[in-house]
């Protein structure tokens, strides 16, 4: 089975530019996260997907963070512009379902804004 | 307030050794499930054990157990006969059920190092 995919692994930007991250969660899962973890820290929830519903996206800095799951299945999560304080790595996770189970996460997109 | 807590920023263990990491939760919420993580330098978070509210029994899965206290909300990671491997970031997280839309909230983790 394969896992959560994300893309680009590693991007670097200078600030006030805009930046965009990528998630193929696995093969029939509904929900669909995104997490920042910055360096040190736990990791932060963002945006919660429930098929192509938002579930909770009450940390989610909407002045300059978006994200869309059009068609329910893959994710894009837009920083613009981005500020030094969005270093950090953005993790894609996926669940079967809303309520159970655990969440199987991505390798994580790293980004460091200069 | 903290959901989630874990009090030691970094813990060393002798290899073949056993090792507690620490974790206290905060919810009204009755039902709620309890996760550890294990983050190695490379990233990846890996899914180690599992503990719902409403289990009698505490979780094992392997070397690892989850020594769940529901009285002082308290979801230990106990690993037995620790190895090499087994040096990474440690992440404990709940799941509240009722009343978050199981959003899966995480404590500030510690490092755990295995010396050999």
């Amino acid at each position: 089975e394969a896992g959560v995919a994300q893309s680009p692994r590693y991007k670097i930007i200078e600030k006030r530019q805009s930046v965009a991250f990528w998630c193929n969660p696995i093969s029939g899962h509904a929900t669909l996260y995104w997490y920042q973890q910055i360096l040190g820290q736990g990791p932060k929830l963002l945006i919660q997907f429930q098929n192509n519903g938002v579930v909770d996206d009450s940390q989610l800095p909407k002045d300059r963070f978006s994200a869309e799951r059009l068609k329910g299945v893959d994710s894009t999560l837009k920083i613009q512009p981005a500020k030094l304080e969005d270093s950090a790595v953005y993790l894609c996770a996926s669940s079967l379902e809303l309520l159970a189970g655990e969440l199987f996460f991505g390798e994580g997109s790293r980004l460091t804004v200069l | 307030a903290q959901k989630i807590t874990q009090t030691q920023p970094g813990m060393f263990v002798q290899e073949k050794e056993a090792v507690t990491l620490d974790c206290t939760y905060d919810t009204s919420d009755p039902s709620y499930g309890l996760f550890w993580y294990k983050q190695p330098s490379s990233g990846e978070m890996i899914f180690l054990i599992y503990q719902g509210s409403y289990d009698q029994q505490n979780a094992t899965e392997g070397r690892y157990s989850l020594n769940f206290q529901k009285a002082r909300k308290s979801a230990n990671l106990v690993i037995s006969a620790s190895q090499l491997g087994d040096s990474a970031m440690y992440f404990c997280a709940m799941r509240e059920l009722g009343t978050s839309y199981g959003k899966l909230t995480f404590g500030q983790g510690t490092i755990l190092t295995v010396h050999p």
